[in-house]
């Protein structure tokens, strides 16, 4: 099974509504990030939450973490269409000796206008 | 725009051929990643070099192999051609050694089997 699941795995909003975004992971991480996708393009990092905090702020996005519960939300507040894209966390960690980053399979968010 | 840059853009080919991706990753980055996107998997990690030596490996099939060269771009030789194989590859980029750090992607290169 996947280190980071995404949930849920697509949404549809409309334009100004808040979106939020969750992320369950199994292991100990060091830090866990969050990209996003547009159609046909590459990922692009968006916001890193270190393991040691508990929430981050970036422009009209948020981020907590719980260690606790192995999860983690992304919120875009006031959304607009140009939000429209997939939204993938990815977990810092250690997995068999090997350092790396754990993807989850990402939430399609739709923003209608 | 992210800095790395992977060519081609598209690819198709045959089953059984083999083929060659290139990354120039983001100007002063020292490691390059390699990443197979695919419908029903996700986004896997194939691979991490570090200046020009291998860092990291993960589901890296035995017909796959990758080196980085002293300017440090990077090729990604697929052989043996299956139509599994179809799918987005991404090449990133990161400052260091370390794969916990930000990742810089490129915009991938769609690969097609016929």
């Amino acid at each position: 099974s996947q280190q980071g699941e995404e949930d849920p795995q697509a949404l549809s909003i409309q334009e100004g509504e808040n979106a939020t975004m969750n992320c369950s992971y199994k292991t100990s991480i060091n830090n866990l990030q969050w990209y996003r996708q547009n159609s046909g393009r590459g990922l692009v990092h968006l916001i890193l939450i270190r393991s040691n905090e508990r929430e981050k702020h970036s422009g009209r996005l948020r981020v907590t973490l719980d260690t606790s519960k192995k999860s983690s939300s992304l919120l875009i507040t006031a959304s607009r269409a140009a939000d429209t894209a997939s939204y993938f966390c990815a977990t810092a960690a250690n997995m068999d000796s090997n350092y790396q980053l754990i993807w989850g399979a990402g939430t399609k968010l739709i923003i209608k206008p | 725009d992210s800095g790395v840059t992977q060519t081609p853009k598209h690819l198709i080919t045959a089953t059984g051929q083999r083929v060659t991706l290139r990354c120039s990753p983001r100007s002063g980055d020292l490691s390059v990643y390699w990443y197979q996107q695919s419908l029903d998997q996700g986004l896997q990690f194939l691979i991490q070099y570090y200046n020009g030596e291998e860092r990291a490996k993960g589901n890296i099939l035995e017909r796959f192999s990758a080196q980085q060269f002293p300017d440090l771009h990077s090729e990604l030789n697929l052989s043996s051609l299956e139509l599994g194989d179809s799918a987005l590859y991404f090449c990133a980029s990161s400052s260091k050694g370390s794969p916990w750090e930000p990742q810089h992607f490129g915009d991938g290169t769609r690969l097609s089997i016929l």
